[in-house]
């Protein structure tokens, strides 16, 4: 079975660090490029960042760029997420999400066809 | 940044009945337009990608079209299990955005 699961999430004071980490199973992770998206509570989905199949490319959205890295292990079939100085506004869960290759264009032609079940993460004092 | 708008926010509507929901693009997308369900608690699942191609398990209740700007999420005939949140996502370039979510509710 295809699969993601998240851990890691949990309270974390304002300033503070934490480190995600998503398990990947049931399919080839190094094939593919993989995400971080998050929801805060009662709200939509954003795009956090995204690592390519080999880990020589990352890209953040604004709100997150320096303060947070995307990394993986593809010996070990792992997504991690460190989240440094964090805000109330990184409040959100967290879910992980393979990126689906549809077409042609690595980066255009596709879709997050695999999530995982999110992590929530709560910052706050 | 790409804006997603998504419309309506929110409806009401019965089983069985014709459910569309529109996207519209702040610039031409081509067709890089992706469409999910949410419902409570769990995570986001991928129902259209490519503005109309059904993933692989997905009833074909479900269908989607528009190239550019605008683009539509047609449910034929709504099912119990349908009721849920529906966003739609663009991958033209980065950051992909997200519309901010369409709640169809039971009449």
């Amino acid at each position: 079975e295809v699969q993601l699961v998240e851990s890691g999430g949990g309270l974390v004071q304002p300033g503070g660090s934490l480190r995600l980490s998503c398990a990947a199973s049931g399919f080839t992770f190094r094939s593919f490029s993989m995400n971080w998206v998050r929801q805060a509570p009662g709200k939509g989905l954003e795009w956090v960042a995204n690592i390519k199949e080999d880990g020589s490319e990352k890209y953040y959205v604004d709100s997150v760029r320096g303060r947070f890295t995307i990394s993986r292990d593809n010996a070990k079939n792992s997504l991690f997420l460190q989240m440094n100085s964090l805000r109330a506004e990184d409040t959100a869960v967290y879910y992980c999400a393979r990126w689906g290759r549809s077409g042609w264009d690595p980066v255009r032609d596709g879709a997050f066809d695999i999530w995982g079940q999110g992590t929530l993460v709560t910052v706050s004092s | 940044d790409i804006q997603m708008t998504q419309s309506p926010s929110s409806l009401s509507a019965s089983v069985g009945d014709r459910v569309t929901i529109t996207c519209r693009a702040s610039q031409r997308i081509s067709g890089y337009l992706n469409w999910y369900q949410q419902k409570p608690g769990k995570a986001p699942k991928l129902l259209i990608y490519g503005a109309s191609s059904l993933q692989r398990g997905v009833p074909s209740r479900f269908s989607g079209s528009g190239s550019g700007t605008d683009f539509t999420l047609t449910i034929s005939s709504l099912q119990p299990e349908d009721f849920a949140t529906y966003y739609c996502q663009h991958s033209y370039s980065l950051p992909q955005t997200f519309g901010g979510g369409t709640k169809v509710e039971i009449k």
